[in-house]
């Protein structure tokens, strides 16, 4: 079935640091590939995603490139800031489904000033 | 004003209580789902609806029941809670089918199982 592995955090970082979270994933298909954030107290809010092979997603500084070769959607950001500090999911839908989508466990990203 | 709403935001029961929880939307969307977060492990689908008359199970759906009053509103309930459903439960709506069929969240509602 489908899977999505993410990268454990948490992940401190200062501010102006470089990001990446590593996401891989394994489908049917041709999936189409998500980040989610989740800011503290709040629901889940779409950050960027990409529909096909070599699609690059981006947003709010944020970006992520869908690599077929390596089954691979890792997100990144060059210089993050206190507000970036949140739970980022990688998610993918799969080829065969129109619905339903596998999520990663979640990485805790914490920024500090 | 929020989307996705959902009631209540927390809610503290005891073990074998019945439990409702609440889920309105105003994206006029004909999809709804319900999933479980917890730590470590994702969210997990527990059901899903694609319109008013269709209800179906996702991974996780032994313990719950849901109910599907009107193309806005989608209630999950517990018959009887027992502890390990202690877990932050997340109402999503989506469009119909479509290429990418983005799903948006509500905010949650933290359930706790004494």
């Amino acid at each position: 079935g489908d899977s999505v592995t993410q990268m454990e955090g948490p992940v401190t970082l200062s501010e102006e640091a470089f990001l990446t979270i590593n996401c891989t994933y394994t489908a049917t298909g041709y999936p189409s590939l998500f980040w989610y954030v989740q800011y503290p107290g709040e629901g889940l809010q779409l950050l960027l995603k990409a529909t096909k092979a070599d699609d690059k997603g981006s947003n709010k500084g944020f970006e992520a490139t869908y690599r077929k070769e390596t089954t691979s959607f890792h997100l990144e950001k060059g210089s993050v800031q206190v507000s970036d500090s949140a739970v980022y999911f990688c998610a993918l839908r799969g080829g065969g489904s129109n619905y339903k989508l596998t999520f990663g466990k979640g990485t805790l990203l914490t920024v500090n000033p | 004003d929020a989307d996705v709403t959902q009631t209540p935001r927390n809610r503290i029961t005891k073990t074998g209580k019945r439990i409702m929880l609440e889920c309105s939307q105003t994206k006029g969307h004909d999809r709804m789902y319900w999933y479980r977060q917890d730590p470590g492990l994702g969210l997990r689908l527990i059901y899903y609806s694609f319109d008013v008359k269709d209800i179906n199970k996702g991974e996780i759906s032994d313990g719950y029941s849901v109910s599907r009053q009107a193309q806005a509103k989608f209630s999950l309930s517990l018959e009887s809670a027992i502890p390990n459903q202690t877990a932050l439960y997340f109402c999503a709506t989506s469009e119909g089918q479509g290429a990418v069929n983005e799903q948006f969240f509500g905010p949650g509602t933290r359930l706790t199982v004494l």
